[in-house]
């Protein structure tokens, strides 16, 4: 069975640092691209970052663009999400999603974590 | 950036009724358009990927079709689990973005 796990989500104060995991098991995690998409509370989804399966390649939204930092380690199946600089508007639930298909940059958001969640407050 | 734009916000619809929702891209995105189900307090799923192939555990009463700017999901007769949020979302152009969300409860 597919799994991600996220962990790493906590109460940070504006202008601090957080990194996200998120634990892969169940397929052959380095022949996919992963990403992240997060959802602020009672809003819609918002698509973060990816990153290929080689770690060649990487995406970022224009709202976290020098802010945050995508990276795998595909020896430990895990994906990761260094944010830094977070604001309240980074206040979220972080999804690390697995693509589609294998070998390919980006063809679908087939299986989601169950999430875990960023608070940015003082 | 691609904006889509679903309709209507909310739909109220009767189980074992038939349910359309519709997805209106600002520009083409060709077939490149997925839907996803989200229920409260729980993670997106996927349904369908590029505009009409469900994706795998898809019950049969859930399609997808459309190319270009206009999509349509139609859910032909609906069961009480099918209630939840709806998003569409494109991938054609970066950045991915999702529509805003339908909402699909019971009437």
């Amino acid at each position: 069975e597919v799994q991600l796990v996220e962990s790493g989500g906590d109460l940070v104060q504006p202008g601090g640092s957080l990194r996200l995991s998120c634990a892969a098991s169940g397929f052959t995690f380095s022949d996919f691209t992963m990403h992240w998409v997060r959802q602020a509370p009672g809003k819609g989804l918002e698509y973060v970052s990816a990153m290929s399966r080689d770690g060649g390649s990487t995406f970022y939204a224009d709202s976290v663009k020098g802010r945050f930092i995508i990276s795998r380690d595909n020896s430990k199946n895990t994906l990761y999400l260094q944010m830094s600089s977070l604001r309240p508007e980074d206040k979220a639930v972080y999804y690390c999603v697995k693509d589609l298909f294998s070998r390919s940059w980006v063809s679908g958001l087939d299986v989601w974590g169950q999430g875990t969640t960023v608070t940015v407050s003082s | 950036e691609i904006v889509l734009t679903q309709s209507p916000a909310t739909l109220s619809v009767s189980p074992g009724e038939r349910a359309t929702l519709s997805c209106r891209a600002s520009q083409s995105v060709t077939s490149y358009l997925a839907w996803y189900q989200q229920k409260p307090g729980q993670a997106p799923r996927l349904l369908i990927y590029d505009a009409s192939n469900r994706a795998t555990g898809i019950p049969a009463r859930f399609s997808g079709s459309g190319s270009g700017t206009d999509f349509t999901l139609t859910i032909s007769s609906l069961e009480p689990e099918d209630f939840a949020v709806y998003y569409c979302q494109q991938r054609s152009n970066w950045p991915i973005t999702f529509g805003q969300g339908t909402r699909l409860e019971i009437k």
